[in-house]
């Protein structure tokens, strides 16, 4: 039973516009989640990072948003530019540097 | 600093075969794991460790085996190949003084076939 879905396997999005990927946990104890950004043949590497105190966290072009009610983050790229065309793991990190991840959103930006 | 690195980046196997995957951090990093990517299913934990000596069980540890003798090194062993091990795998380590919740650095990853 996964407990991290991002449900959207694929995602188009025109450069200069806003790209916003979803992910939703079933674990109402999770406290803590990440996005992961992935390039082909390279391993993922951190894009940014939520506490469950927060609803917001903001890093340049970069927005996560958690909505706890509905056990529900979304990360939010504006302008999207042709770099952000990879694949986006949402994860939750459960303790001993395990983590669960969705998976994943292949986001492609169309120039 | 070479951050975390991978050996081999690509092996073909036959079924039956064993064989090592080999990770290193440069990084004095505590935590190590090993994930495993199939397409449509993410990343999933095979086996992890949170110091020298200390190992456990992921998600998916079935045929695989890991062992910490240093700080630096965490291999991954296939012990008899399945094509059902076909897949990419992933080496991350972290410092492990966050409770989890710090940054993982993860390696380029190895490809592996299994025929």
């Amino acid at each position: 039973d996964q407990q991290v879905k991002q449900n959207s396997p694929s995602l188009s999005v025109q450069e200069g516009r806003i790209s916003i990927l979803n992910c939703d946990y079933t674990n109402s104890m999770f406290d803590y989640f990440l996005w992961y950004k992935k390039y082909p043949a390279e391993g993922p590497t951190f894009l940014i990072s939520i506490s469950s105190i927060k609803d917001k966290n903001e890093d340049g072009r970069f927005t996560v948003f958690l909505n706890k009610s509905a056990k529900h983050l979304s990360l939010h790229i504006v302008p999207s530019q042709p770099g952000d065309s990879a694949v986006y793991f949402c994860a939750v990190p459960e303790g001993g540097g395990k983590l669960t991840f969705g998976t994943g959103t292949r986001l492609t930006i169309i120039p | 600093n070479a951050g975390v690195t991978q050996t081999p980046k690509f092996q073909v196997l036959k079924t039956g075969q064993s064989m090592t995957l080999q990770c290193a951090q440069d990084m004095n990093h505590e935590y190590m794991s090993w994930y495993r990517q199939d397409p449509g299913m993410g990343l999933r934990l095979i086996h992890y460790s949170v110091g020298a000596g200390i190992t456990d069980q992921g998600e998916v540890p079935n045929g695989y085996n890991v062992s910490r003798s240093t700080t630096e090194d965490f291999p991954l062993r296939l012990l008899s190949a399945a094509p059902s091990q076909t897949s990419v795998y992933f080496c991350a380590s972290s410092h492990g003084l966050a409770g989890g919740t710090e940054t993982q650095y993860f390696g380029p990853g190895t490809r592996l076939l299994v025929l």
